[in-house]
């Protein structure tokens, strides 16, 4: 069974203070992809990144990178110089390939808090 | 490119009274999903469907809960009755192929507020 681990409810930062936020998962799948998504107190659900399982290779888009490493099942998300604008909740999900369900499994949720 | 559209953004009803939220996928999308979201809490998965179809309506409450996607026209999900822990924010998202893997895009949610 799939499964995505936010360990981390709430990140309270300072502007321009670098902050990662992690994503932990579970799968038996070999192919697999994980997304993450941005919902901002507006709350409508914004899509950021969706990774697959044979791409190791970091991305980086602005101020945002994303770190995925197989050997630890993990797929952490930095937010690079952070500022007010980043404060959102940040969902971490995974899709299986060939599992049982069509529908991806989302973490709990991170909140992140940027403080002026 | 149009993105998932969805109304009521807001929607206020009595308990008892029905609420019926639309959802209208991105061009090009023919599955639907939609999810709920509690205060505080992530997002359950409650039905999936393609045009005219119920493919997993594995997270829907037994009852008062219906969805459809007809040929025609934007996607519903209908709740009858409404009590008050219906209030939640619940959410569409849409996907092109329905694979499994697809990317899900959002809409921007219908917040229901039972009195």
């Amino acid at each position: 069974a799939q499964k995505v681990t936010q360990a981390q409810t709430e990140i309270s930062v300072v502007e321009k203070e670098d902050v990662t936020l992690d994503c932990v998962y579970e799968t038996r799948d070999t192919t697999y992809y994980l997304f993450w998504y941005k919902q901002p107190p507006s709350g409508e659900l914004v899509f950021l990144i969706r990774r697959n399982s044979f791409d190791e290779q970091n991305e980086i888009s602005g101020r945002y990178s994303w770190n995925f490493q197989k050997s630890t099942s993990s797929f952490n998300f930095t937010i690079t110089a952070s500022q007010v604008v980043d404060s959102a909740v940040y969902f971490c999900a995974l899709s299986e390939a060939s599992g049982g369900s069509y529908i991806p499994t989302f973490g709990r949720g991170t909140s992140l808090i940027v403080h002026p | 490119n149009a993105g998932v559209m969805q109304n009521p953004r807001h929607l206020v009803r009595r308990r008892g009274q029905e609420a019926r939220l639309r959802c209208s996928p991105m061009k090009g999308h023919s599955h639907v999903y939609w999810y709920r979201q509690l205060p505080e809490e992530g997002l359950k998965f409650m039905v999936y469907l393609q045009k005219e179809n119920i493919i997993d309506e594995s997270g829907m409450p037994k009852e008062r809960f219906s969805a459809e996607f007809p040929k025609e026209g934007p996607s519903i999900l209908r709740i009858q009755q409404v009590v008050r822990g219906d209030s939640a924010a619940y959410f569409c998202a849409s996907s092109p192929r329905g694979r499994r893997t697809d990317t899900q895009y959002f809409g921007p949610g219908t917040r229901l507020t039972v009195l």
